[in-house]
């Protein structure tokens, strides 16, 4: 069975300074992940997604995650941080086969300025 | 291109109460997907539909049903609502069905308060 664990439950950066959200993830199967990100009160926007094509995979607003087999990872990061980057970000990943989505339990991030 | 909407925005019901929910999947979408996002917690997926026929199901009761219509929009119901019914219930679309590819477009959610 597919799973996600996502490493901290809260990350906190300054303005500026980079970010790294940590996911480690479970499959039976060659996995396809995905990263999403909640705004308050908003819907779920998709940042990226790796589905076996190159291991580094370029998303929107600067952020960008590493597909790391031997270490069953992909963690998500970004250069410099912006405060508009806070909010609750998922880790999420699907077999195969199939069209359960598993998510993680969350990140929060934090921006101070 | 439309994106995916719901509604409504915000509910209140009772325990015992039905709820239905409604969602318009993106344009040129026939997937559509319903989770379950309680307070502070990922989402859980509770089933699918493709092209009106429920494609998968995750674990929730049968009092939770859903329908797919022709023009792909989706309708979640909820039976005998309980207290931990309440929650954000968000909809996603997407365009291929159960594929390693498949990327989940989803709306703002409805946000259920059960008393």
């Amino acid at each position: 069975a597919q799973s996600v664990t996502q490493l901290d439950s809260h990350v906190s950066v300054s303005e500026g300074t980079p970010v790294l959200l940590r996911c480690n993830y479970s499959s039976s199967y060659s996995p396809s992940l995905f990263w999403y990100v909640q705004h308050p009160n908003k819907g779920l926007q998709l940042l990226l997604k790796y589905t076996s094509a190159a291991t580094l995979v370029k998303g929107i607003n600067g952020f960008e995650a590493e597909f790391k087999k031997s270490e069953t990872s992909f963690h998500l990061t970004k250069p410099s941080a912006h405060m508009s980057d806070a909010a609750e970000y998922f880790c999420v990943v699907r077999g195969w086969v199939g069209n359960d989505m598993r998510f993680g339990a969350g990140t929060r991030l934090t921006v101070k300025p | 291109e439309t994106g995916v909407t719901q509604s409504p925005t915000h509910l209140i019901k009772t325990r015992g109460q039905q709820v239905t929910l409604r969602c318009s999947s993106q344009s040129g979408h026939n997937t559509v997907s319903w989770y379950q996002q309680a307070l502070g917690q990922g989402p859980q997926f509770i089933f699918q539909y493709y092209r009106e026929e429920e494609n998968g199901r995750g674990n929730f009761p049968p009092r939770f049903s859903g329908l797919q219509f022709p023009n792909y929009s989706s309708e979640l119901n909820v039976n005998a609502l309980e207290l931990d019914d309440s929650a954000l219930y968000l909809c996603a679309s997407s365009s291929q069905r159960g594929t390693s590819t498949d990327t989940q477009y989803f709306g703002p959610g409805t946000r259920l308060t059960v008393l």
